[in-house]
């Protein structure tokens, strides 16, 4: 039982290129999320889904794309990287109820 | 919009002292989380507050819910320097039909650093 997986662990891009961050989870969990930190702002959403087909924006949506085509995987496109993506990425996954979050290692991404 | 601000948001403390951490929010919340994070890792859960009154301990480490304050507390006592970290609370949105499925708003985080 591996949990919430993130890959890769660190990226470097130059702006312009795109990318996908993955996140696997084995949990059978419905909820799925991708969170970005940056330093002083806390966590911030970035899309979620409830269940595999359905996704939803977050608080800070622009720039990135997501699909969930399967209950396991979540992953979270860069179409266009910009400098201002560069932050740390979390992907989390929670059961329907008591809502408690498992949070993934985290992708460390730098835009140059 | 559910908002929530921690404070502090940096505290250094001696071993042994006692201290709070406190987190308020803008809109009634019916749960409440907390978690620690260490340095260049992920985010650890350590208390949830599913009720106005709850209480939770842990080691060195009490949270309380006042849903009528819209307010939680994260107390530590006679800290040691392994309780270094950086503390978030996050209250969970209320169901309502325009705002998706409920979700958690994160504070900004309360980087603790215990000295010996």
């Amino acid at each position: 039982n591996a949990g919430v997986t993130q890959t890769p662990k660190f990226q470097v891009l130059k702006t312009g290129q795109s990318m996908t961050l993955q996140c696997a989870q084995d949990m059978n969990h419905e909820y799925m999320s991708w969170y970005r930190q940056d330093p002083g702002m806390g966590l911030r959403l970035i899309h979620y889904s409830v269940g595999a087909g359905i996704t939803d924006q977050g608080e800070v949506p622009n720039g990135y794309n997501v699909s969930r085509s399967t209950t396991e995987d979540f992953p979270l496109r860069l179409l266009s990287a910009a400098p201002s993506q560069t932050s740390v990425y979390f992907c989390a996954t929670r059961l329907t109820a008591p809502y408690e979050q498992y949070f993934g290692p985290g992708t460390r991404l730098t835009v140059t | 919009e559910l908002k929530v601000e921690q404070n502090p948001l940096f505290l250094s403390m001696q071993e042994g002292k006692n201290y709070t951490i406190y987190c308020n929010y803008s809109t009634t919340s019916d749960r409440l989380y907390w978690y620690r994070q260490d340095p260049g890792k992920s985010l650890e859960s350590l208390f949830v507050l599913l009720s106005n009154g709850a209480v939770k301990q842990e080691g060195r480490l009490m949270a309380s819910l006042d849903t009528k304050a819209r307010l939680s507390t994260l107390h530590i006592t006679a800290a040691v320097h392994d309780l270094s970290a950086t503390y978030f609370c996050a209250p969970k949105t209320r169901p309502d039909v325009n705002q998706g499925a409920q979700k958690l708003v994160f504070g900004q985080g309360t980087r603790l650093t215990i000295n010996p």
